[in-house]
This record gives structure tokens, sequence and C-alpha cells, in this order.
């Protein structure tokens, strides 16, 4: 049950385009079309932005899309603004119903 | 609306316990498979513990299994987590979510602390 692998730090100007790795295994990533997303500001709870790996709840701006090959998920959030800003953090069934999350990525637009 | 209420959260000794609550509202709770997920101070999202909808069947994250348990009363619309033998490293904001699509909705969390 080892995190997935997220880059610490992503930044872009407003209505540029920045993407989000998210690294893992065969026996999650790789594994299963199950991973999801999720946006956290500073002292808030996380909500959900992506799942089943390219899917949007009703609500969230089309600017955000996801995406998948082999072991490593991606998502991308294009056209961004100043309320993008925030953390984003992936999370992937690994089997067994044991879920397993990445270690998060800072996105800040500059 | 759907509402997730965590509490139960607090300052206890290394080796102690706790038993956190998350009340339900706005859902069909007997029916929502349900999770436990913690945050570090500063630090990512773990994933804890799951229940399925009747109660029967649990799940957890190796880190806490044999220490923890998740239950819940449909009756009551409330979750549970039973922390036992407590570490250090389990200080950390609690949150309750409910499983749809993924984990679709997230309480505010409830804060433990594990220090002498």
């Amino acid at each position: 049950q080892s995190a997935l692998t997220q880059p610490p730090s992503a930044s872009g100007s407003p209505g540029q385009s920045v993407t989000i790795s998210c690294t893992g295994t065969s026996s999650d990533v790789g594994g299963y079309n199950y991973v999801s997303w999720y946006q956290q500001y500073p002292g808030k709870a996380p909500k959900l932005i992506i799942y089943q790996v390219t899917k949007r709840p009703s609500g969230v701006p089309d600017r955000f899309s996801g995406s998948k090959f082999g072991n490593t998920a991606s998502l991308t959030v294009s056209g961004l603004q100043a309320e993008d800003e925030a953390d984003y953090y992936c999370c992937s069934y690994a089997g067994d119903y044991i879920d397993v999350f990445g270690t998060g990525t800072r996105v800040t637009v500059l | 609306e759907v509402q997730l209420v965590e509490s139960g959260g607090g300052l206890v000794q290394p080796g102690g316990s706790l038993r956190l609550s998350c009340a339900a509202s706005g859902f069909t709770f007997s029916r929502t498979w349900m999770h436990w997920v913690r945050q570090a101070p500063g630090q990512g999202l773990v994933w804890v513990s799951r229940i399925n909808s009747d109660g029967s069947t649990t799940y957890y994250a190796d880190s806490v299994k044999g220490r923890f348990t998740i239950s819940r009363d449909n009756v009551k619309n409330t979750l549970f987590l039973q922390m036992n033998s407590l570490r250090a490293e389990d200080s950390a904001l609690y949150y309750c979510a409910i499983e749809g699509e993924a984990l679709d909705y997230w309480g505010q969390g409830t804060l433990v602390t594990v220090s002498s």
C-alpha cells in the first residue's frame, strides 16, 4: 500500500494548461479504471473532481480532464484560473477493497 | 443536502483509545458504503478504512489493521471509528466520506492528536 507518486508542485499562468501525473503500479493505477482526483483548498475538505479516470461530477468545469496510460494517470487543468490554485490528490483502487492516495500536488497560478 | 459531521477527536496519550463518530444526513445512509480518510498536519491524504452498507464487511489500511475498527449504526445514521493502541503517527484530521462514484462527499473532519 505505497502512496502513488505525484510531483510536489506544478504551476502555470492564467489561461495556460497544467498537467499533474500520478504514478502507481500494475496493482493499482494500471490494473483498474478507478482513478479519481480531488481538489483541496487550505483548511477545507477535499472535493471530488474526476472519477473513473475521465468522468466529471456534475458541476465540475470541463476545464478539468483526466486520462491514463499504463501505470500513470494524469489530471489536466486547461485555461488555468486563479481559483484553481489548490492541492490536488489522485486516488486509485488497489484491489481487495483497498484504496491508495497520491502524495499530492500543489498547483500555483502565477 | 448531504451532510457529514465528524466528532470525537481530541488529545490522547500514546497507547490510548478514541472513538470517532460521523453523523450522516441528506442521503440513504443504510444503502451507502462509507470510508475514513486521514490527513496529518501539512501532509497528504491517506485512506484508512471502508465499510459496506450493512456493516457486515470491513477493510483497513495495513497501517491501522488490528488497531482500528470501523462500524456503523444504520438506525442512527452514524459511522464510527474505534481507534486503539494509538501512536504518534496516528495524529491527523480524520474525515468520513461517502462512496458513490468515488469519494463523493466529505465531512469537515475531526482532529486527533496523540501525544504525552
